[in-house]
């Protein structure tokens, strides 16, 4: 398998643009992450979707921020508008549901955002 | 309230010897798994280890032990033989076992980095 795919590696986009990060998880997990990576803030956790179906978006920082999962090999997380603190590292990652051994979670290699 | 706790602002270690990075975690549940992660300079995130909540004995991953006192609620990761290439950032994170709700988040501590001395 080719493991978590992120798209774009690396955005620059100017303040006010709506910005799209894409993920395709590893065929066959079912649970699929988004993170946000910061210097101040570590390694925060955006929102959880188990089956295609948001569980937990209370991470998400405000409206601005969306993501969809239409399907289970693709998921996409928007910023509308774009500001600049916004910049930061974007994870995806996704593993099998549940707690056991086996259900770790896989990262993608990352969307390192610049909002100018 | 925060999960999962890592204290140890850095740490540093001659190669070759062994290195304990702390994590402490809270959970009112009796099922759940403990992770950790490393992240080099380079950006990725490598999973390392896994320990069960009701696993007997402490998990191990070839020079990755994890030392885990559940009574303690803690989940210390133990690097043996360090070498160079261990130089990074390491992340404590867990997950409880799925509710009802089907939710069963990862949730990382904020990390540690070890800096490895030739």
């Amino acid at each position: 398998d080719a493991g978590v795919i992120q798209s774009p590696r690396h955005e620059v986009t100017e303040m006010g643009q709506e910005v799209t990060l894409r993920c395709k998880p590893i065929s066959g997990h079912n649970s699929l992450f988004w993170y946000r990576q910061t210097m101040m803030r570590g390694l925060e956790l955006l929102i959880y979707f188990n089956n295609n179906v948001p569980i937990d978006d209370s991470g998400m920082p405000e409206d601005r921020f969306s993501a969809k999962m239409p399907n289970a090999s693709f998921s996409t997380l928007k910023i509308q508008p774009s500001e600049p603190r916004d910049s930061a590292v974007y994870f995806c990652a996704s593993s099998y549901r549940g707690w056991g051994s086996g259900t770790e979670a896989f990262f993608g290699q990352g969307t390192r955002l610049t909002v100018v | 309230a925060q999960k999962i706790t890592q204290t140890q602002p850095g740490m540093f270690v001659q190669e070759k010897e062994a290195v304990t990075l702390d994590c402490t975690y809270d959970t009112s549940d009796q099922s759940y798994g403990l992770f950790w992660y490393k992240q080099p300079s380079s950006g990725e995130m490598i999973f390392l280890i896994y320990q069960g909540s009701y696993d007997e004995q402490n998990a191990t991953e070839g020079r990755y032990s994890l030392n885990f006192q559940k009574a303690r609620k803690s989940a210390n990761l133990v690097i043996s033989a360090s070498q160079l290439g261990d130089s990074a950032m390491y992340f404590c994170a867990m997950r409880e076992a799925p509710s009802t709700g089907a939710n069963s988040k990862l949730t990382f501590g904020k990390g540690i980095t070890l800096s490895v001395r030739p």
